[in-house]
């Protein structure tokens, strides 16, 4: 059963701070790594994927891959208020369905 | 704009009586599916499509019936909704790929009475 765990949270940090967010997997086949921000009531958004190991940095973010212990993360630096969300973690498994993580909600405090 | 289509966004419908929530997309992607989003189970997916004329069972497919007879539409239809399907759904459509990202739709939010 392919699974995909994220602590649901919430995670809390001051603005300003770098917020750290975790999943991991269980499928070692799993290819591609996605991070998505949704706010409540609304449709997920892509924030950034990985596929390779090590880390990808697009602006504020970054996510981190680690295949040999199944795990991914983002870090979110000098986190803001708007960042507040769930995060979700999913995961591709060959080139079709992605599994979602039931995500981590993030507050961020001014 | 390249965008995901829900229709409607909310319904509440009594148990028992056929609904078809609709989803267009206008990206030509191929792969197209649905999940719900259920509190503290997160997103799970009903079924999904790769193809026209090609559908396949998700995680929790019970209760629910798709069709793909053109590339741009997956309609989720119910054909006797329960209460324990009262959900968020939402659409998602992609190309198939490795490294390619899930476009949402806007949400449906169903209540079955």
């Amino acid at each position: 059963q392919k699974e995909v765990e994220q602590n649901s949270g919430p995670l809390s940090v001051p603005e300003g701070a770098i917020a750290s967010l975790n999943c991991t997997y269980s499928d070692r086949g799993s290819q591609s790594f996605f991070w998505y921000r949704q706010y409540s009531g609304k449709s997920p958004e892509l924030i950034m994927f990985i596929y390779s190991n090590g880390d990808k940095e697009d602006g504020r973010f970054t996510a981190q891959l680690n295949k040999a212990s199944q795990y991914v993360s983002l870090l979110i630096r000098d986190s803001q208020p708007s960042d507040s969300a769930t995060y979700l973690c999913a995961v591709l498994l060959g080139y079709s369905t992605l599994t979602f993580g039931k995500g981590t909600m993030l507050l961020v405090s001014p | 704009e390249a965008q995901v289509t829900q229709n409607p966004r909310y319904l509440i419908t009594v148990t028992g009586k056929k609904l078809t929530v609709t989803c267009s997309q206008n990206m030509n992607h191929e792969y197209m599916s649905w999940y719900r989003q259920d509190p503290g189970l997160g997103l799970r997916q009903i079924y999904y499509s790769m193809n026209v004329e090609v559908t396949d069972k998700g995680d929790v497919p019970e209760g629910y019936k798709v069709s793909r007879k053109e590339k741009r539409n997956f309609p989720l239809i119910l054909e006797s909704p329960s209460p324990n399907q009262t959900s968020l759904y939402f659409c998602a459509s992609r190309i198939t790929g490795a490294n390619t990202e899930a476009f949402f739709g806007q949400g449906t939010r169903l209540t079955v009475v």
